[in-house]
């Protein structure tokens, strides 16, 4: 069966430091990938989704950036942190495009 | 571009009350609806879906939805809630070859 890690679980990071959060997926080829990042009351904001190695697509311009160097890993990166990139960041996977996304545990990123 | 608007940010329930909680999209295509719960300390996971055919989509732990296509809605139901179903409940809409769009999510508390 699929199984989808990431880490950290829990991140406290000073503002301007960089950051990288790993997403790795087991028992599937070649997902869909995603970050998430979740903010209580505003729900799951699309951060970044990839179709494949290298192939990234950016849904907000920000601070992040996000990189696929393998098949089934995803990582989200910032080269300095600001406060306001603190939140719950969830990475996602599916068969497709169409199909339905299943979740990681999430990483919890505090900047202070 | 598709948005998702679920009516109730927090619901306060006893055991055995009947629960429906609302979500409207907006997209003029067909869509894919889903929604997800995640309950205190655990994953974001899927209770249901509907993709196409019977718009009475039955999922995980006795909850259901149904799609009404004329109201954009996907209200999700369950005839008697129970403690163990207090967590934040997200609707999801994927209209066409776009990327998911999830509402801000209900809060349900149910108190034993």
């Amino acid at each position: 069966s699929q199984t989808i890690h990431q880490w950290p679980a829990t991140l406290v990071q000073p503002v301007g430091s960089p950051l990288s959060l790993e997403c790795t997926v087991e028992g599937t080829s070649n997902p869909n990938l995603y970050w998430y990042r979740q903010a209580a009351g505003r729900g799951l904001q699309l951060l970044f989704y990839s179709v494949g190695i290298g192939q990234i697509s950016s849904e907000v311009p920000q601070n992040l950036s996000a990189s696929r160097p393998q098949d089934r890993q995803f990582i989200l990166s910032s080269k300095k942190l600001l406060l306001s990139d603190s939140g719950f960041y969830l990475c996602a996977w599916s068969v497709d495009s169409q199909e339905t996304q299943y979740f990681g545990p999430g990483t919890r990123l505090l900047v202070l | 571009a598709q948005s998702v608007s679920q009516h109730n940010h927090h619901v306060i329930l006893s055991e055995a009350a009947s629960l429906e909680l609302g979500c409207n999209y907006s997209y003029g295509g067909t869509v894919n609806l889903f929604w997800y719960v995640q309950y205190p300390g655990q994953h974001l996971q899927l209770l249901l879906k509907y993709f196409s055919g019977d718009p009475l989509v039955k999922g995980i732990k006795g909850f259901e939805a149904e799609f009404i296509k004329s109201k954009f809605s996907f209200n999700l139901r369950k005839p008697s809630v129970q403690w163990s179903d207090t967590a934040e409940y997200f609707c999801a809409v994927k209209g066409g070859y776009s990327t998911l769009t999830f509402g801000k999510g209900t809060m349900l508390l149910v108190s034993p």
